[in-house]
């Protein structure tokens, strides 16, 4: 049973540059959590896809967005890269709607971002 | 305020008992979690509780909750190497959808 996947594992672009990052969520989970971890911070919620939708948002800036696929896969959009935005980005999945299970939360090992 | 706050460094010697302490920010959250995250990896859930427990076992893990003052402590008895990792307390808020993580605590285990 594959668990949360993430690609690219890293990569380094420029200042004002555009990336997407992917993630394909762990076997019979329908919802995608996006999250920014700075270096020895913790992660900071950016953003939820459920149903396609985005659910619920942090407070991250517009150039942020988000897209989440019939397959439940989802990516992550940036544009205009700023220096600050280097962060290792991590997508977790979970199953179902509010008020059923726990909430555990399952991530992938996420994409190591470097911003020049 | 948003964040949760916990201590960011722990060190302890390997056959101790270790102690870790958040105090969240919501008291409506519905599930308090310790993640542990060790170096080049992702998270992984190692306990929770749900908010109508003050206590929670399991195996060499303690959860303690205390709602009244939003306060939840991981205790780790017979701390090992293998134990060393960052940990993360992490709250459900209420409607479900948002996980809130701390900073994290670094626990350090001497041989």
């Amino acid at each position: 049973d594959a668990g949360v996947t993430q690609s690219p594992t890293h990569l380094i672009k420029t200042r004002g540059q555009q990336v997407t990052l992917r993630c394909s969520p762990k076997s019979g989970h329908d919802t995608v959590s996006w999250y920014q971890q700075a270096l020895g911070q913790g992660p900071q919620f950016i953003f939820q896809y459920y149903e396609e939708e985005e659910r619920q948002r942090g407070n991250f800036p517009d150039r942020f967005s988000g897209h989440q696929f019939p397959n439940y896969s989802s990516e992550l959009n940036v544009n205009a890269l700023l220096l600050g935005d280097s962060a290792l980005y991590l997508c977790a999945s979970s199953q179902g709607t509010s008020g059923r299970g726990t909430g555990e939360l399952f991530f992938g090992e996420g994409s190591r971002l470097t911003v020049l | 305020g948003e964040d949760v706050e916990q201590s960011l460094f722990l060190s302890v010697r390997e056959g101790d008992s270790s102690v870790i302490n958040c105090t969240y920010t919501d008291s409506s959250s519905t599930y308090l979690y310790w993640y542990k995250q060790e170096p080049g990896a992702g998270l992984q859930l190692l306990t929770y509780i749900f908010s109508n427990m003050d206590m929670k076992q399991d195996q060499r893990l303690t959860v303690l909750l205390n709602k009244k003052d939003k306060h939840l402590s991981l205790r780790i008895a017979d701390t090992q190497t293998g134990d060393s990792a960052i940990y993360f307390c992490a709250e459900l808020r209420a409607g479900g959808f948002k996980t809130i993580f701390g900073a994290g605590t670094r626990l350090f285990v001497k041989a």
